[in-house]
This record gives structure tokens, sequence and C-alpha cells, in this order.
């Protein structure tokens, strides 16, 4: 079993509102990801870290930051969350380019 | 492009039988090819990861082989349980260059075992 936690788990929230999606693991892995997953499809990657200060753009375009300052910690932010960012967002975690490990997920809903 | 492509789409067996996934991939040049279990609502879990040099491998009941010249993959899954219902997600990873590492994922297939 990983060591990668995710809150919150699920969040219905309104249009226009900030909102932070947490991520912490307590492997000590370097490599963090964010992918965002809809219903049925396949993961895409919206956010990559190498390490601490290290943040690149993954091959799905998305609005979101986020931020490595932690090893353990790599948040994901919104600054005013739409409709269409409603999805599963899944963060990961691996040594080096091995097997990469996910967290629970969080559900994002935006009325 | 590097595609990854996964049949069926989804599959319902009964309890105790065996069933096989499909997994077909473009990605090049290639360095390793995994399998995942994703449960309804939650992360991805590793089941198995072949390199280039491996053609089976097993994890309990789950066998996954690979043929690197056809670029296919399995995953058979035996003596199925109700537990096994889950998304089956096939992840190749690229190797060399700046594709090092980068990883394709398929859509998935739904297995959902019956009583």
């Amino acid at each position: 079993e990983a060591d990668i936690y995710q809150t919150p788990r699920y969040l219905v929230i309104g249009t226009g509102k900030k909102i932070t999606l947490e991520c912490s693991q307590t492997m000590g892995h370097d490599k963090m990801y964010w992918y965002q997953q809809d219903p049925g499809m396949e993961l895409h990657l919206i956010h990559y870290s190498y390490g601490v200060n290290s943040t690149e753009k993954g091959d799905l375009s998305s609005e979101s930051t986020v931020s490595r300052i932690r090893t353990e910690h790599f948040p994901l932010t919104l600054e005013s969350a739409r409709p269409s960012h409603t999805s599963q967002y899944l963060c990961a975690s691996s040594e080096s380019v091995g097997t990469q490990y996910f967290g629970p997920g969080t559900r994002l809903t935006v009325l | 492009k590097n595609q990854v492509e996964q049949s069926p789409q989804s599959l319902i067996i009964l309890e105790g039988k065996n069933c096989t996934l499909q997994c077909n991939y473009t990605v090049s040049p290639f360095s390793n090819l995994r399998w995942y279990k994703q449960d309804t609502g939650r992360g991805p879990v590793s089941l198995t990861i072949m390199t280039f040099s491996e053609n089976t491998k097993s994890n309990g009941r789950y066998t996954a082989t690979l043929d690197a010249d056809t670029k296919q993959s399995s995953l058979h899954i035996t003596a199925s349980q109700l537990s096994d219902s889950a998304s089956y997600i096939c992840v190749v990873s690229a190797a060399g260059g700046t594709s090092y590492g980068k990883l394709t994922f398929g859509q998935g297939t739904i297995l959902t075992v019956h009583p």
C-alpha cells in the first residue's frame, strides 16, 4: 500500500471559487504528478515535478497551477473554478522513472 | 503519436471464470509496460511491470504477457472473484531522449464479475 494521500476526497463548489487540492507522500519520492481523469476515460498528465522548486506542465493543458516547496507536498490550485473543471484529479509519485504510486483521487464538481 | 489501445472496453463474467484483456501500443522507443487496477473512485494500483526482455509476469491470479515484436500485451485473470471488478489500465513508458519515462495510458477495460 502506497503512502500517498489526497484531500479532500470529494469537493462540490460554486463557479468562481478558488480551490486547492492537497497531495502528500511519505515515501521520499522526488517525482510527483497530477493527472485529470474524466469518467470512463484515460488519465491525462496535467503537471509534474522532478523535485523541490521544479514544476512542469503536462500533456493536457490545464488552468490549474502547482507548487513544490517541500518534497512530500504537491498541491494543485484553481484560482477560479468553472464547470469545465469538473473531473477526478489523481496525484502520483515515483522514484526516478519507476512505478508511479497513486493517491485515492479528488472528485471535483463545480456547479 | 504514441497510443495505447485496449480491448474490450468492458467485459462481464461470472465469478470463478477466467478472462483475458488485451492491450496494443504504438509507443516508441519502448521502455516498459505496466498493468494497473483501478477500483471505482480510487487511484490506480500497479499489478505488473514488464520490460522489453520479459514476455510473461505473474502476480497471484494475474498473469501478464508481452510480445514486443507485435507490440501487444495481455492480462489474464484466473478464477475471477467479485473483488476483481474494476477498470484495468495498460500503461506504456517511452525510453530515450525527451520522451524518457513518459507514460501513455490506455482507456482501460471495465471488468464486472457477477456472482
